[in-house]
């Protein structure tokens, strides 16, 4: 069976300081891997997907970067961190015969 | 404009009192609808998927219906542990292979026992 895994759960970290979150799936190929970020309270928003490696696509002008190094592995990351990038951030995926995603367990991210 | 509207923001209800939560959408060509459920500082669960208006859906006591503008999330008699955020997302035919979701802002039910 499939599985995501997304780490770490919650981060706390100072204003100007680099990130890096990371998401892995197992027990499938060539999925399509997304970064979502949602404000207390609010919807899901799309930051980044990808259909494949090396292939990032952005949904929202931001301060934060994503990477797909190997198949099954999705990195969102920033250089230097804004208070407003405090956020839960949630790594999804999908297949081809899988239209709906599945989640992982979110990280709650802090900065301070 | 908002492709995806959900209504009401909270909900709260007693204990076996029945509702619906609705979803609005906008959208060129529908692939799909999702519903998921979210507990506090988790990720969001499937629940559903719905292809074509007249479609519905069960499971234990919640049923999701779609018709060509909106959907219905019906919860029957519900119980405390039901209580969550109810989040509905479409997916349209023009995303093709990047199959993107797009959420609306959710539901916020509570049932109190």
């Amino acid at each position: 069976s499939q599985t995501i895994h997304q780490w770490p759960a919650t981060l706390v970290q100072p204003v100007g300081s680099p990130l890096s979150l990371e998401c892995t799936v197992e027990g499938t190929s060539n999925p399509n891997l997304y970064w979502y970020r949602q404000a207390a309270g609010r919807g899901l928003q799309l930051l980044f997907y990808s259909v494949g490696i090396g292939q990032i696509s952005s949904e929202v002008p931001q301060n934060l970067s994503a990477s797909r190094p190997q198949d099954r592995q999705f990195i969102l990351s920033s250089k230097k961190l804004l208070l407003s990038d405090s956020s839960f951030y949630l790594c999804a995926w999908s297949g081809i015969n899988h239209y709906g995603y599945t989640f992982g367990s979110g990280t709650r991210l802090t900065v301070v | 404009e908002d492709q995806v509207t959900q209504s009401p923001e909270a909900l709260r209800l007693q204990e076996g009192e029945s509702s619906s939560l609705n979803c609005s959408y906008t959208v060129s060509g529908l692939r799909g609808l999702f519903w998921y459920r979210q507990d506090p500082g988790k990720g969001p669960e499937f629940l559903f998927t719905l292809y074509s208006a007249g479609e519905e859906k069960e499971k234990e006591r919640l049923k999701a219906t779609l018709t060509k503008k909106e959907s219905f999330l019906h919860i029957t008699a519900p119980k405390p542990e039901d209580s969550a955020t109810y989040l509905c997302a479409v997916q349209e035919i023009s995303s093709g292979s990047a199959r993107q979701l797009t959420f609306g802002s959710g539901t916020q039910l509570t049932v109190l026992p």
